[in-house]
């Protein structure tokens, strides 16, 4: 099973600041199928990023992805009001498929 | 409007069975895979496991296999989430999702609301 770690668990930055999350994989993830999703309280998870750098449809283009290998990341270019929420990769490349802990992005 | 509809909250005693449900609509649902997910409370998401409405075929994580069963009803777009003896530490929110694309090359696109369970005695 791949494990996923991300990184930092907790993120405090003020609305228009970048914000920039990792995913490492335990090993590698072939076809950079790894996935991006954002939870707020008391809604399901949505997906933002597929195969690492595709925007999912809807989203953003202040929400980018990058990597490959073991390493990938999500980076918010600015961060608005209502990015404020927690933030999960999953790897889709082996099953089971599995996701980070998760990174809360908080407001300082 | 592409959407997965679940039922409602339960609230179950521990050793009793339970099926949940996840309706989608507004697209064609015999030919993309869907996903469960768990969500204990307060904590992150696991992968359950997924099944394919067209045939159903199912695949388990292997920490669930044994533990739930993945089941569809095509003719009215529903896919099930059952167990047959609850436990305490079933208490969580399950989540169905679409898996877009071939394989689900394009991610979880569309979620349910969620369905919470209660296991308590």
């Amino acid at each position: 099973e791949i494990v996923l770690t991300q990184s930092p668990d907790t993120l405090s930055l003020s609305p228009g600041e970048r914000a920039s999350l990792s995913c490492r994989a335990s090993q590698r993830i072939n076809s950079r199928l790894v996935a991006w999703y954002q939870q707020t309280p008391g809604q399901p998870p949505r997906l933002l990023i597929y195969r690492a750098s595709s925007r999912a449809t809807g989203i953003p283009d202040r929400f980018s992805g990058s990597g490959s290998g073991t390493d990938f990341s999500l980076t918010i270019s600015r961060l608005e009001p209502e990015d404020f929420a927690v933030y999960y990769c999953q790897q889709y490349d082996s099953s089971p498929e599995t996701f980070g802990q998760g990174t809360k992005v908080e407001i300082k | 409007e592409v959407q997965l509809v679940q039922s409602g909250v339960e609230v179950k005693k521990p050793g009793e069975s339970l099926k949940i449900s996840c309706q989608g609509s507004g697209y064609s649902f015999s030919i993309y895979w869907i996903a469960w997910v768990r969500q204990m409370p307060g904590k992150g998401l696991e992968w359950m496991g997924i099944i394919y409405p067209g045939d159903s075929e199912a695949k388990y994580n292997p920490s669930f296999q044994g533990q739930v069963t993945f089941s569809v009803d095509e003719s009215i777009s529903v896919a099930y989430l059952q167990w047959s003896s609850l436990k305490a530490s079933d208490n969580a929110i399950y989540y169905c999702a679409r898996l877009n694309g071939p394989a689900g090359l394009y991610g979880m696109d569309v979620w349910g609301q969620g369905t919470t369970v209660t296991v308590s005695s």
